[in-house]
């Protein structure tokens, strides 16, 4: 069965300092891979998405994604956090035959000033 | 365009009671998938909906049923509560079409006490 791994549950960040927030998943096939976003007491809020092709995707607000096949891994990053950045983000994988997403426990992200 | 809206957004229920959710997708979107988020946690899958038939199903109980309106729309319920089934819901719908990306809505906090 699929899985995801974050292995960071806390980071704090300065406001304006580079971002990087890590990703492993475990799938027996090519992944579809998503970042999404939640801000507390809300939905999410996808960020961007990989299926194919370059494996370095652009998302929204600025956050980009580098797809690793080698190390299993989805790591977001983006150049300059700002303080509306602070939110809980999640990575997750989807399950090809009934276009469902397993979840990693998400990391939550402090902005600093 | 409207998005995924959820109904009702906060509740409050007795351990033993049942509760029904609603979930209206967005237009053009044919299958509902609703997931739980435990406090603290990722959100887990519980079950999907195509077409008014269940098209996949997570590691919940038989406790947890839901239901497909030929509008599309969707009803989680949920019978026999139980304080762990305290959670954000979260409703997600789709076009149909593998590795196609799922949109929320802003989900419903169920408390049980």
């Amino acid at each position: 069965a699929q899985s995801v791994t974050q292995p960071d549950i806390h980071i704090t960040v300065s406001e304006g300092a580079s971002l990087e927030l890590r990703c492993n998943y475990s799938y027996g096939a090519t992944p579809y891979l998503f970042w999404y976003v939640q801000s507390p007491g809300q939905g999410l809020q996808l960020l961007l998405k990989y299926f194919s092709g370059d494996t370095l995707v652009q998302g929204i607000k600025g956050f980009e994604a580098e797809f690793k096949r080698s190390q299993s891994s989805f790591n977001l990053r983006k150049p300059s956090v700002h303080w509306s950045d602070a939110a809980e983000y999640f990575c997750a994988v989807m399950n090809s035959g009934y276009s469902t997403l397993t979840f990693g426990k998400g990391t939550m992200l402090l902005v600093s000033p | 365009e409207t998005g995924v809206t959820q109904s009702p957004t906060h509740l409050i229920k007795t351990r033993g009671q049942q509760v029904t959710l609603r979930c209206s997708s967005q237009s053009g979107h044919n299958t509902v998938s609703w997931y739980q988020q435990a406090l603290g946690q990722g959100p887990q899958f519980i079950f999907q909906y195509y077409r008014e038939e269940e098209n996949g199903r997570g590691n919940f109980p038989p406790r947890f049923s839901g239901l497909q309106f030929p509008n599309y729309s969707s009803e989680l319920n949920v019978n026999a509560l139980e304080l762990d089934d305290s959670a954000l819901y979260l409703c997600a719908s789709s076009p149909s079409g593998q590795g196609t990306e799922a949109f929320f809505g802003q989900g419903t906090r169920l408390t049980v006490v």
